[in-house]
């Protein structure tokens, strides 16, 4: 079973970018994960499918300014032009077979 | 668009049984494509997921909850259910239900469902 790991916070100022960091375990780097963003307050949201090779899938109405990336086990969600509507909470996620595993998340504040 | 709801009772005994009932419209529920999961997130804490299932019947459930949950579909009313048993405090949480692909990601939420254990 993979496990998914994420800080538990990070911040940037408004107009900047950020770089979130979901980092697979041992033996699952080549693990394809998904972001959510989740609003204070809201249910969550899917943003993009992620594959280790880097290339991502965004969700309908997503903004340009989310985008993916990955390096080794290392997947990630870079948001630029940061908004104060992007202050949020940021899960991955991941799965094997059909069984369903999260990151703790990453509250985002936007300074 | 596809539209997810919840419903069920908000308020639940203590070492009774949860349930819940997920209503999909704009799409469904019998498409070959996907599985149709429960999601909780306890007050303040992050996102554990519980369970999915298949049109057929199908079922995945987390290991550590499996021995207390039971998901079951009704094709004919476009809804699946969730049963929670001998819930405690520790089961209080918000539940979403959500639309999985088939070997893929969640990729639509309901919009969740408090759930408050309490006597």
């Amino acid at each position: 079973q993979p496990v998914l790991t994420q800080s538990s916070s990070a911040s940037a100022s408004l107009g900047s970018s950020v770089k979130l960091t979901c980092t697979l375990s041992s033996g699952h780097s080549s693990y394809i994960i998904a972001w959510h963003q989740q609003q204070p307050g809201k249910a969550p949201r899917y943003l993009m499918k992620l594959e280790g090779s880097g290339s991502y899938n965004k969700g309908s109405g997503v903004p340009d300014r989310f985008s993916g990336s990955s390096s080794g086990a290392d997947r990630y969600l870079t948001i630029s032009n940061l908004q104060s509507e992007d202050e949020a909470d940021y899960y991955c996620e991941t799965w094997d077979s059909n069984t369903v595993v999260f990151g703790g998340g990453t509250k985002l504040t936007v300074l | 668009q596809l539209q997810l709801q919840e419903s069920g009772p908000g308020l639940v005994k203590p070492s009774e049984t949860l349930s819940l009932t997920c209503t999909v419209s704009g799409g469904s529920i019998s498409s070959s494509s996907y599985y149709w999961g429960w999601i909780r997130q306890p007050p303040g804490k992050g996102l554990e997921w519980i369970g999915s299932i298949y049109y057929s019947g199908s079922t995945y459930y987390n290991p550590s909850l499996k021995s207390r949950v039971t998901i079951s579909v009704d094709t004919s009313k476009n809804q699946f259910s969730l049963k929670l048993s001998s819930v405690t405090a520790a089961d209080t949480a918000v539940y979403y239900c959500a639309r999985k692909w088939e070997l893929r990601e969640i990729d639509y939420w309901g919009q969740g469902t408090l759930v408050t254990v309490s006597s």
